[in-house]
């Protein structure tokens, strides 16, 4: 059963269109992530919530932006999309500590056209 | 600051041959988990094994070993007997004391394993 999903897979958008990605967990961990992973890089944080402490990484762009109303879910937010942002987004979760590995979803690839 | 190196962008093993790919590492942190993942073509991240700093042992995971040198700072990935469902991208991270709620990654490494 999958425990972390995202939706959608898949998602083509307009150059300055708004998009939203979303995730959900089943884990009730309590820390999630999102991450941004371009092609063959490795994926960069852009921010993550432990419970509703919501905490930005100083590069990520104020583009991006992200919401965590409850434990399960947590949404990705696009305000302008521009070509550069074209990737593969990456949602994980975990349990604060060291010495716990983070669960991550399948991935949404954007693709802004 | 916290940073992790994976110096082979791209490796070739043999099928049913073992295979090492590094990961050094940096933090001034004493508190830290090392993880490696395995992320085929379809983009999923999945988790192979981890390893704890105070963990005295070198963890294993089924073919999966991590050979964990603390003095060194390198937590090498050693997958025994390669198959080809191996062939993929494999990222080392790291999680800290003082960072835990981060987990950062390393470039990666492509591994190709033929027949």
């Amino acid at each position: 059963d999958a425990m972390v999903i995202q939706n959608p897979r898949y998602q083509v958008t307009q150059f300055g269109k708004p998009v939203t990605l979303s995730c959900s967990q089943t884990l009730n961990h309590n820390v999630m992530y999102w991450y941004q992973q371009k092609s063959s890089q490795a994926p960069k944080l852009l921010f993550h919530y432990y419970d509703k402490d919501f905490n930005n990484e100083a590069d990520t762009p104020d583009n991006f932006q992200s919401r965590r109303p409850n434990t399960s879910f947590c949404f990705l937010d696009i305000r302008s999309p521009g070509l550069g942002d074209a990737a593969m987004y990456l949602c994980a979760t975990s349990i604060r500590g060291t010495n716990t590995e983070a669960f991550f979803g399948q991935g949404t690839r954007l693709t802004v056209v | 600051a916290q940073k992790i190196t994976q110096t082979q962008p791209g490796m070739f093993v043999q099928e049913k041959e073992a295979v090492t790919l590094d990961c050094t590492y940096d933090t001034s942190d004493q508190s830290y988990g090392l993880f490696w993942y395995k992320q085929p073509s379809s983009g999923e991240m999945i988790f192979l094994i981890y390893q704890g700093s105070y963990d005295e042992q070198n963890a294993t995971e089924g073919r999966y070993s991590l050979n964990f040198q603390k003095a060194r700072k390198s937590a090498n990935l050693v997958i025994s007997a390669s198959q080809l469902g191996d062939s993929a991208m494999y990222f080392c991270a790291m999680g800290t004391e003082t960072s835990y709620d981060k987990v950062i990654f390393g470039p990666g490494t492509s591994l190709s394993v033929i027949p």
